[in-house]
């Protein structure tokens, strides 16, 4: 696609129950990020793919928290037995990765604004 | 020590005037910078990324990477009201891991 797309771009839930957000990233990006940004505050990082594999899960804030990424492309982060601090805007980012291993710019997509009543 | 410090502002700038926003990192091994804009209830833009030492300008924006004092910075010239959003610096640590600041928050004055 054009861009990073996230869906649902809004979701509201109650206390407890589990929500599943999906991320679509740029088409032949191998790298893929989430991340978690609070209202005025700055943004969390939570986990990073690449391709299939998540070298670095060290943001995840509790075992509650989870993502898998299928096929190199869509990644879904489930959260379960959700919390009303989980209540957040989730953003998706996607980049390239050089012939170096370097990762390339992140864009982010438009992001899932959570609510947990 | 943080590892990326930004001041939260809020910044306020007259309109037409140069805007300078400022960040410093602890990681000596950092190697790219970048600099994203962020509007209310939006998701990050990227605007810049400088990987060397100096400056890089691009229209009204110029970004300066100092190394050996650690620090980065966006200028905006001839600022404009909708140049007013949260500007986020963000860094490739040596762990080959992004690091974002909090942010500053300009806004541009008529």
């Amino acid at each position: 696609g054009a861009g990073v797309s996230q869906s649902p771009s809004n979701k509201v839930t109650e206390k407890g129950k589990d929500v599943e957000l999906r991320c679509d990233p740029i088409s032949g990006h191998t790298a893929l990020y989430w991340y978690r940004q609070s209202l005025g505050q700055g943004l969390e990082f939570l986990i990073y793919f690449q391709g299939n594999s998540a070298p670095d899960k060290s943001g995840l804030p509790s075992d509650r928290f989870s993502a898998e990424r299928t096929g190199g492309s869509v990644s879904t982060l489930t959260i379960q037995r959700t919390q009303q601090e989980d209540s957040a805007v989730y953003l998706c980012a996607s980049s390239l990765v050089s012939a170096g291993g370097y990762q390339e710019t992140q864009y982010f997509g438009p992001g899932t604004r959570l609510l947990v009543l | 020590q943080k590892e990326v410090e930004q001041n939260s502002g809020p910044l306020s700038v007259p309109e037409g005037a140069i805007a300078s926003l400022n960040c410093t990192y602890s990681d000596r091994g950092s190697q790219s910078f970048f600099w994203y804009r962020q509007y209310s209830g939006k998701s990050p833009e990227l605007i810049m990324f400088i990987y060397s030492n100096g400056d890089k300008e691009d229209g009204r924006f110029t970004a300066q990477l100092n190394k050996a004092s650690q620090y980065v910075s966006l200028l905006i010239r001839d600022s404009q009201p909708s140049d007013s959003a949260t500007y986020l610096c963000a860094f490739y640590s040596s762990a080959s891991k992004i690091i974002f600041g909090s942010g500053t928050r300009l806004s541009i004055r008529p």
